[in-house]
């Protein structure tokens, strides 16, 4: 079956610290790539997505994410995270097929900045 | 104000009820899925539904059913065969076109006592 893992489950990080959330899938055909967010109390958010082009992409609060297709990877990146960062982050993949495209979540990365 | 709207947010039932979530949407998508979120296990797949009237089983549809009778709604029933039920519940939609994101609804606390 297809599959999106995320490697950390738990990511405990001091604010400053760099941040990287590793995110691989199984497909092997075309996929559209998300990341989104979930902050306490909030609505599920997109935080930035990948569909073509440049494979470096840019989302909202300095967050960004690499799509490497040979790794089948979309890792997400910050240079420097900030306590109102501490959230439970998914990584997504649209599947796209005949027919139409399925969406797969990864199982979420809990994300705790200490002040 | 565009967006998605659940309710209740928070929902008790006793074992053996059947209950039903609501979900409506006023961003004119075609597409709306319904979404089991459990701890450590991300979000896993109910139901969706691409246009009025027809709908898909996703990845665990056994002991939940849907109807899409409108455009803007498309309620989840959690019947009693269900046997795990005690679970937080998503609603999402978007457009037909993989290339876009799924809105988000708040989401509906359900346990069963």
């Amino acid at each position: 079956a297809q599959s999106v893992s995320q490697h950390n489950h738990h990511v405990i990080l001091s604010e400053a610290a760099s941040l990287e959330l590793g995110c691989n899938y199984s497909y092997g055909g075309t996929v559209n790539l998300f990341w989104y967010v979930q902050y306490p109390g909030q609505h599920l958010q997109l935080l930035l997505k990948y569909f073509s082009g440049d494979p470096l992409v840019k989302g909202i609060k300095g967050f960004e994410a690499e799509f490497i297709k040979s790794k089948f990877s979309f890792n997400l990146r910050k240079p420097s995270v900030q306590w109102s960062d501490t959230a439970e982050y998914f990584c997504a993949v649209n599947e796209v097929g005949t027919g139409g495209f399925k969406t797969i979540f990864g199982a979420g990365t809990r994300l705790f900045v200490k002040a | 104000d565009g967006g998605i709207t659940q309710s209740p947010k928070y929902l008790f039932r006793k074992e053996g009820q059947n209950v039903t979530l609501s979900c409506e949407q006023n961003l004119n998508h075609d597409a709306m899925y319904w979404y089991r979120q459990d701890p450590g296990q991300g979000l896993r797949l109910i139901y969706y539904s691409q246009i009025v009237n027809d709908f898909q089983k996703g990845d665990i549809a056994e002991g939940y059913s849907v109807s899409r009778e409108k455009k803007e709604s498309f309620p989840l029933t959690v019947t009693s065969a269900q046997k795990n039920p005690t679970a937080f519940y998503l609603c999402a939609s978007s457009t037909q076109s993989s290339y876009n994101e799924q809105f988000f609804g708040p989401g509906t606390r359900l346990t069963v006592l």
